[in-house]
């Protein structure tokens, strides 16, 4: 069956550092992935989507890797700072067979000043 | 501004009494879906809607029902709500697939 990990439920870091979050899937051959940011109590906000043929993609101080021989996604946030504390939760689809996004369970950063 | 909006924010219900939570887009989107997401779990993906074709998943429950009468509606039904399916319930939309947009979510509680 198809199965998305992300590295870890919690992840500690002070201000300033890199944080670094993990996602490995199997059993998927996605056309995408893309992460997301979700606060408690509120609906996941879309960051940033990676296509297959794409290695790396950047947002401001964002960045994400796709390996697909790994099967796996890296999501870089550089120069964490308080307000980036928040569960970070990595999503696929399939590969021109159509189906939606299925989520991982993600990984609760919190970045300590 | 474009958005997805999800009424009611808090819905309290009775074991067994049917309840509906509805969701609204003004982004023109052709897909909606409907997650169910409970404390500290991943969104778990209980169907969706690609133009009016409806995709449910495998392991919904029979208990769970959705409508989307249009393009900028969808409601999701629970028929007999046990409690077990107290959750956080997320609608979202997205264009072919991609990115989704999510709304504030609905918060059930089944007394």
């Amino acid at each position: 069956s198809q199965k998305i990990e992300q590295n870890s439920e919690a992840l500690n870091i002070q201000e300033g550092k890199t944080a670094t979050l993990t996602c490995n899937y199997t059993n998927y051959s996605p056309a995408y992935l893309q992460w997301y940011r979700q606060d408690p109590g509120r609906g996941p906000v879309f960051l940033l989507l990676i296509r297959e043929n794409e290695k790396e993609k950047r947002k401001e101080r964002l960045k994400v890797t796709f390996d697909t021989t790994l099967k796996q996604s890296l999501f870089h946030i550089t120069a964490s700072q308080p307000a980036d504390s928040a569960t970070y939760l990595c999503a696929l689809d399939m590969n021109q067979a159509g189906t939606a996004l299925i989520f991982g369970k993600g990984t609760t950063l919190s970045v300590s000043s | 501004d474009a958005m997805v909006i999800q009424n009611p924010r808090y819905q309290v219900t009775q074991f067994g009494k049917p309840v509906t939570l509805s969701c609204s887009q003004t982004l023109n989107h052709n897909v909606m879906y409907w997650y169910q997401q409970k404390s500290s779990q991943a969104p778990k993906l209980l169907f969706h809607y690609y133009d009016k074709d409806f995709n449910n998943e495998a392991d919904t429950p029979d208990n769970f029902q959705s409508r989307r009468p249009n393009t900028s509606f969808c409601f999701l039904d629970i028929r007999s709500p046990g409690l077990g399916d107290a959750a956080m319930y997320l609608c979202a939309t997205s264009r072919d697939y991609r990115e989704g947009n999510f709304g504030p979510g609905t918060r059930l509680t089944v007394t």
